[in-house]
């Protein structure tokens, strides 16, 4: 069974880069899948942020392209998302996930429990 | 970006009731949709995929259908544990985008 776990700060400052991380038991990253973040503000819907696919390729939402990086690091089997210059509107809660797409189907299938980031001073 | 239209926003019903929640896609997506279900304070869980398939584990009582632009999930006969929000989102190509929601309350 494929386990995830955000781990990083609950508090950013505004102006700030906001860094998160997901562990990943019970599968190797590097054996394939797409893996991505997903955030919802309190109270709000779900809000798809970007992906990255094992071997390294990256999709991003283009509302948030010029401000997100997502990275995977194989060693440590984990992957990472930088979200820079956030604001209030960037407190939310974030997920991450493993998509499992192929040729027929795509969903987000496994996730983390999620963790709550708060932007302000 | 495809944008995903739900309704209704929220809806109210008793158990045992049958519910159909709708989704339209701005453009066609095939069978690319997927439904989840959230409860409060926890992730989201995939219910269907591809549009109609069932995910392992998860009650016959659900069923989607649909493909294009338009699709439904029904809930066939309500039970407590259904009450929850529910979502589409297509992944027929990145972004992948999300409907707004729809809340399941009980009447």
């Amino acid at each position: 069974q494929v386990q995830l776990q955000e781990s990083g700060p609950g508090l950013v400052k505004p102006s700030e880069t906001l860094s998160l991380t997901c562990a990943v038991s019970g599968y190797s990253i590097s054996s394939g899948y797409y893996w991505g973040w997903i955030r919802q503000p309190p109270g709000k819907g779900l809000e798809w942020i970007g992906c990255i696919y094992h071997s390294g390729s990256t999709y991003y939402n283009p509302s948030l392209k010029s401000r997100v990086t997502i990275s995977v690091d194989t060693s440590k089997n984990q992957f990472s998302l930088k979200l820079n210059s956030v604001t209030a509107a960037d407190t939310a809660v974030y997920y991450c996930a493993r998509d499992p797409r192929t040729v027929a189907a795509a969903g987000l299938l496994d996730w983390g429990q999620g963790t709550l980031v708060t932007v302000s001073s | 970006d495809i944008q995903m239209t739900q309704s209704p926003s929220s809806v109210s019903a008793s158990v045992g009731d049958r519910v159909t929640i709708t989704c339209r896609a701005s453009q066609g997506i095939s069978s690319w949709l997927v439904w989840y279900q959230q409860k409060p304070g926890k992730a989201p869980k995939i219910l269907i995929y591809a549009a109609s398939t069932l995910q392992s584990g998860v009650p016959s009582r659900f069923s989607g259908s649909g493909s294009g632009t338009d699709f439904t999930l029904t809930i066939s006969s309500l039970q407590p544990e259904d009450f929850a929000t529910y979502y589409c989102q297509q992944t027929n190509s990145f972004p992948y985008t999300f409907g707004q929601g729809t809340k399941l309350e009980i009447k």
